[in-house]
């Protein structure tokens, strides 16, 4: 079975900063990769996904995350936060064939303004 | 389009006590999920629901959780008896499923049901 680990589960930055987030996951076959966002008081969202092609890809709101293969990572990056990307941040995976998504525990990011 | 609804939004009940919780997936949408989602942690499947089959419960507590979505529809989630440790948020989702012989596995989640157990 898959699992997804996301490191730093608490950041805190300022408005202008850039994000990265980290996600590494454990599967050897070929995987879907997700990221989704949930904001304060709503629910999931799906931000961007990865499912072939070119491994960068782009998602709402000027986020992007890059695939690459033989680090097993899908880091997520925005180059410069607002205060309305406050949220918590879910990376999730699931083996090609099988919708079972495995989530990771989440970053919490706080922008301050 | 509509979302998927979920309902109810909060519940409080003390230990074992049973409960249900009731989701609507986003019409046409053939493949549903439950989640269970405790604090601090990414969601955990719990089961899946190809039309109104089970394609995926080996992660649901069989001795106190069950499910059904018998019309292929909507779907409930029972607990019973509750435990402390049952206290979590209980996400319902839904995806396209298969397709025009794809597989479509984009996720749409519901708002979910809080549930605090005393």
């Amino acid at each position: 079975a898959q699992s997804v680990s996301q490191h730093n589960h608490h950041v805190i930055l300022s408005e202008a900063a850039s994000l990265e987030l980290g996600c590494n996951y454990s599967y050897g076959g070929t995987v879907n990769l997700f990221w989704y966002v949930q904001y304060p008081g709503q629910h999931l969202q799906l931000l961007l996904k990865y499912f072939s092609g070119d491994p960068l890809v782009k998602g709402i709101k000027g986020f992007e995350a890059e695939f690459i293969k033989s680090k097993f990572s899908f880091n997520l990056r925005k180059p410069s936060v607002q205060w309305s990307d406050t949220a918590e941040y879910f990376c999730a995976v699931n083996a090609r064939g099988n919708n079972r998504l495995a989530f990771g525990k989440g970053n919490q990011v706080v922008v301050i303004p | 389009e509509a979302g998927v609804a979920q309902s109810p939004r909060y519940k409080i009940i003390e230990k074992r006590q049973s409960v249900a919780f009731w989701c609507n997936p986003i019409s046409g949408h053939a493949t549903l999920y439950w989640y269970q989602q405790i604090l601090g942690q990414g969601p955990k499947l719990l089961i899946q629901f190809q039309n109104n089959g089970v394609v995926d419960d080996s992660q649901l507590p069989k001795d106190r959780f069950s499910a059904e979505r018998l019309k292929g529809v909507d779907s409930t989630l029972k607990i019973q008896p509750a435990k402390l440790e049952d206290s979590a948020v209980y996400l319902c989702a839904s995806s396209l499923g298969l397709a025009g012989g794809r597989t479509y596995n984009e996720q749409f989640f519901g708002p979910g049901t809080r549930l605090t157990v005393l």
